[in-house]
C-alpha cells in the first residue's frame, strides 16, 4: 500500500479556504485516495475520495493532477466546527485494510 | 442505519485482566475492521473479517489479541493479560465489500489498563 506524507499541523481562521496536500509518490495504478476526518473522542468520517483530477462534494473538493503522485483536499469558507484531524489514505480498488498516517490537524480560530 | 456501535465507550481494568469488546456494524456490511488509536497517532490497523472469514491480522498483534466475528454479524475483540501498553481507543469499522469501499467507523472504546 502506498505510503502517504502529509503535513502534521495547519492553521486557519474562520472563512477562510483551506488546502492540505498528500504525497503518495508510490501510488499504484488501481489505487485510489480518501480523505476521512476525525474530531477527538470521534472515530474517523469519510469525507471525499477519488482517482484522478477533481471531485466535488458538498463538504469538500478533491484535486488530484495527472501523475496520481499528490492530492489536496480543499475546505472551502472553514469554520470553528472544522477543527479537526485530516487523513489522506491510499487504498486499492478491492478494499481491504487501510494505513493511516498521522494526519493534519487541522485548528481554525475565530 | 444507525451506524456502527461499540460497547463499552469506557473499560477501566487492571494490569493482568482480561477484557472484551464488542462492535455491531452497519447491518447489510459484509466486512468489519479493528484498529487501534492512541494519543497523537492514526489508527493503526489490527485485523478485519469478511463475513465471519478474518482475512487478515496485523503482525504487530500479540497473541494476547484474538478477534471473532461469529455468523458474520457482530464482532468481539479480547484483550488477555493486558498490560498497560494496551491502553490505547480501539476502533471498529464496517463497510460494503465492492470496488472503493468507503469505512464507515464507531465512536471507538476506549481503554485504560492501570
Amino acid at each position: 500500500l502506498a505510503k502517504t506524507t502529509q503535513p502534521i499541523s495547519m492553521d486557519s481562521y474562520e472563512g477562510q479556504e483551506v488546502n492540505i496536500t498528500c504525497s503518495h509518490n508510490n501510488i499504484a495504478t488501481n489505487d485510489y485516495i480518501t480523505w476521512y476526518q476525525q474530531f477527538p473522542s470521534q472515530g474517523p468520517r469519510f469525507i471525499i475520495q477519488g482517482y484522478k483530477t477533481k471531485v466535488t462534494n458538498e463538504v469538500a473538493s478533491l484535486f488530484i493532477p495527472a501523475d496520481r503522485k499528490s492530492s489536496t483536499l480543499s475546505l472551502p469558507r472553514v469554520s470553528l466546527s472544522d477543527t479537526a484531524v485530516y487523513y489522506c489514505l491510499v487504498g486499492t480498488d478491492q478494499g481491504g485494510k487501510l494505513i493511516f498516517g498521522q494526519g493534519t490537524e487541522l485548528s481554525v480560530k475565530p | 442505519d444507525t451506524g456502527v456501535s461499540q460497547d463499552p465507550r469506557h473499560k477501566i481494568t487492571k494490569r493482568g485482566q482480561n477484557v472484551t469488546f464488542r462492535c455491531d456494524p452497519i447491518s447489510e456490511h459484509n466486512r468489519l475492521y479493528w484498529y487501534r488509536q492512541t494519543l497523537g497517532q492514526g489508527p493503526e490497523f489490527l485485523t478485519y473479517f469478511q463475513n465471519e472469514a478474518q482475512l487478515e491480522k496485523s503482525r504487530l498483534l500479540s497473541d494476547r489479541f484474538s478477534a471473532e466475528r461469529p455468523k458474520g454479524s457482530f464482532s468481539t475483540l479480547e484483550i488477555q493479560r493486558t498490560e498497560q501498553g494496551d491502553s490505547a481507543m480501539y476502533l471498529c469499522a464496517s463497510s460494503f465489500e465492492g470496488f472503493r469501499e468507503k469505512l464507515f467507523f464507531g465512536s471507538g472504546t476506549q481503554l485504560s489498563v492501570l
